[in-house]
């Protein structure tokens, strides 16, 4: 089975500086996605990024990004420029034919 | 992004009683649909997926005769917590996937259920 660990349960970042979120992933698959969901207070879940494993470039998405490392199984999450509204808990998503999400990470932005 | 309705946001039930939960894609055509479930400030845990047409997967643990799955159509799954238990009260999520592997999942509000 899959499984997505989130070693950070807390993160906490100044506004306008950067943060990366950590995430690793088990599997004996080669082809496969990942994402980045952000879960705000009101609890609706919004996709901040997606990388397919068969593409070597890393994504990006204005200030998000990722460091997407296959052998390593590993796909951190780099915020810049962290602004007040990136505060949220993030979860890491592995997906094959479903989708199996990690932990979380709870990101506070401080002013 | 395509949108995902989930129905109600919130719901109180009496013990021993059922209630269903709703979850339509309302612009696309959503082969696949998933159910999680979310203890407050822990992670979403997948119950179970469905497929339009076919029966429920659900995960190890997961009673299927407890939460029952309904796909009826490719805009509209529900789950049915049948007998329902304060220890059923929880945040439960649903998911919406177009036809293809790995695509994007699109997420509905979430049904807060409370059992009294």
């Amino acid at each position: 089975a899959q499984t997505v660990t989130q070693s950070q349960p807390e993160m906490s970042v100044q506004e306008a500086e950067t943060v990366t979120l950590s995430c690793t992933y088990d599997t004996s698959e080669s082809d496969y996605y990942l994402f980045w969901y952000k879960q705000p207070p009101s609890r609706q879940m919004i996709l901040v990024i997606r990388q397919e494993a068969y593409k070597q470039q890393n994504a990006t998405e204005n200030r998000f990004s990722v460091n997407f490392q296959k052998a390593a199984k590993s796909f951190s999450l780099k915020i810049s420029d962290s602004q007040l509204g990136d505060a949220a808990m993030y979860f890491c998503a592995y997906n094959n034919n479903d989708m199996r999400f990690g932990a979380g990470t709870r990101l506070t932005v401080k002013p | 992004g395509a949108v995902v309705s989930q129905h109600p946001s919130r719901v109180i039930c009496k013990s021993g009683t059922s209630v269903k939960i709703e979850c339509r894609s309302l612009d696309f055509q959503a082969t696949t649909m998933f159910w999680y479930r979310q203890f407050p400030k822990k992670s979403l845990m997948l119950m179970a997926t469905s497929n339009e047409g076919s029966k429920a997967t659900y995960e190890q643990g997961v009673e299927k005769d407890k939460f029952l799955i309904n796909h009826a159509s490719l805009t509209l799954s529900t789950l049915t917590v049948t007998s329902a238990h304060p220890e059923d009260s929880s945040f439960y999520i649903c998911s919406a996937s177009r036809a293809g592997r790995g695509t994007e999942a699109f997420f509905g509000q979430g049904t807060r259920l409370t059992v009294v």
